[in-house]
Order: C-alpha cells, then structure tokens, then sequence
C-alpha cells in the first residue's frame, strides 16, 4: 500500500505545453510538499502545503502553481513548459509542518521537455 | 539562513569496512537534521534524524549519526558497510527557529557511496 503516490512516473512533453502531476498520500499527514531535483541531483523545495494552506512558496516562476483540494493531495500544474523545467519532480509528506517528524517521498516524476 | 554541506561527492569503501559520509551545518540555533538515502530511479527514504536529546542516533538498516554541536557536524556511519548500501546519501536541516516558512528543510547536495566486493 503506497504511502505518498504521484502520477504520472514518466512525462515526455513539447515545450510551450501545459501538464500536470498529480501528488496523494494515505498516511494521514497535514503537510505535503513538491521538490524539484536537477540533473545534478540538487533538491529544492519549491511548495508546502499544511492542511491545504500554501506555507511555502519559494522562488519559483509564476508558471508553476501548486493546489491542494484536500490534506491528502496535492497537485503541480505547469504553464507553458519550458526545456529548464525538465528534472526529477517530488511529492511528500509529513505530519507536522514544524520540521520534527521526517518526509516520505513519492518515487518521483521524472519530467522531460523536447 | 540554513545551510548545509556535505564535502564528499562519491565515498568508496569495501564491503566490511566502516563507512562515513560527512555532513556539517549552519543554523541559527539548535538543529533538526536528518539523514535520508535515494536508490537509482527511486525517491528519497529517511534513514534517522536528531532533534533532541542523546547524541548519537540509531536508524534504519544499521546507520547511526553522531551530533556534534561544537563541530556543527552530523556524520553518518556504519560499522560494517554491505554492497546494498550503495546509493545517494542526503543530509538535511531544518532550523527550529526559522518559523516564516514552516518546514523547510535545506538539503546538502548529496554524496554518492559505492561500497565494492
């Protein structure tokens, strides 16, 4: 039974498309977040999300735009697909949003833009 | 601001032999850390973290971390390394104090260890 789910694993896309990955978790948790890992295997949080509120929104382009319908989903829409956007995308969770308790991550949609 | 390095790109060790992959900080004041370990083409699972208390911490599949604050260090390390162990180890920080952005943790940029036969 998956913890922290995304979907889809693999995105081919054109530039200039808008596409979707969608993020659930069934552990019960009140913060989920997205990560953005680069070819060099950097990871950055990019959003946070606790009990549906935005907490955390980093520098990221106005392109990108986060939204959770529940605690137990979160989903990324991005805008007009751009060749740097191509990396590892991940989903995760925790219990609380005060950084005591670990993340789980989802295994990761790995986004290509041609 | 946090921050947080971890100086080793690759660490190789044989099989048998302890291992450690270094990891400092800095924060503002006490720190969450964490260890969290990713295989090829999987996502990120956590292995131990300190937030309080004794020192050294105990995780899963044999590791341990020892908090050094005087260092500002949080080492990861094994008694007896397995070919298994073989993936990307990220060490990461969250600074209690930082309360404008709820959990956000800074990741260093992870250290590859091969452990060979």
């Amino acid at each position: 039974d998956t913890a922290v789910s995304q979907t889809p694993k693999y995105l081919v896309t054109q530039m200039g498309n808008d596409k979707s990955i969608k993020c659930e978790q069934n552990l019960g948790h009140d913060t989920m977040y997205w990560y953005k890992q680069d070819s060099k295997k950097f990871l950055k949080i990019m959003f946070s999300y606790n009990n549906k509120e935005l907490i955390i929104n980093e520098t990221v382009p106005n392109r990108f735009s986060p939204k959770s319908p529940d605690k137990a989903h979160l989903n990324l829409h991005i805008n007009s697909l751009e060749l740097g956007d191509s990396a590892v995308y991940f989903c995760a969770s925790s219990q609380d949003g005060l950084g005591r308790t670990e993340a789980f991550f989802g295994q990761g949609t790995r986004l290509t833009v041609v | 601001a946090q921050s947080v390095a971890q100086p080793e790109d690759q660490v190789n060790v044989a099989e048998g032999n302890p291992l450690t992959v270094k990891c400092t900080y800095s924060v503002s004041g006490n720190p969450y850390l964490f260890w969290y370990v990713q295989y090829p083409n999987r996502g990120l699972q956590f292995l131990l973290k300190y937030i309080t208390g004794d020192n050294l911490v105990k995780g899963s599949y044999g590791f341990e971390a020892e908090f050094n604050k005087s260092q500002t260090s949080f080492h990861l390390k094994k008694p007896s390394a397995l070919v298994s162990d073989s993936a990307l180890y990220f060490c990461a920080v969250r600074d209690p104090q930082f309360t404008g952005g709820g959990n956000k943790l800074t990741f260093g940029t992870g250290t590859q260890l091969k452990v060979e036969l």
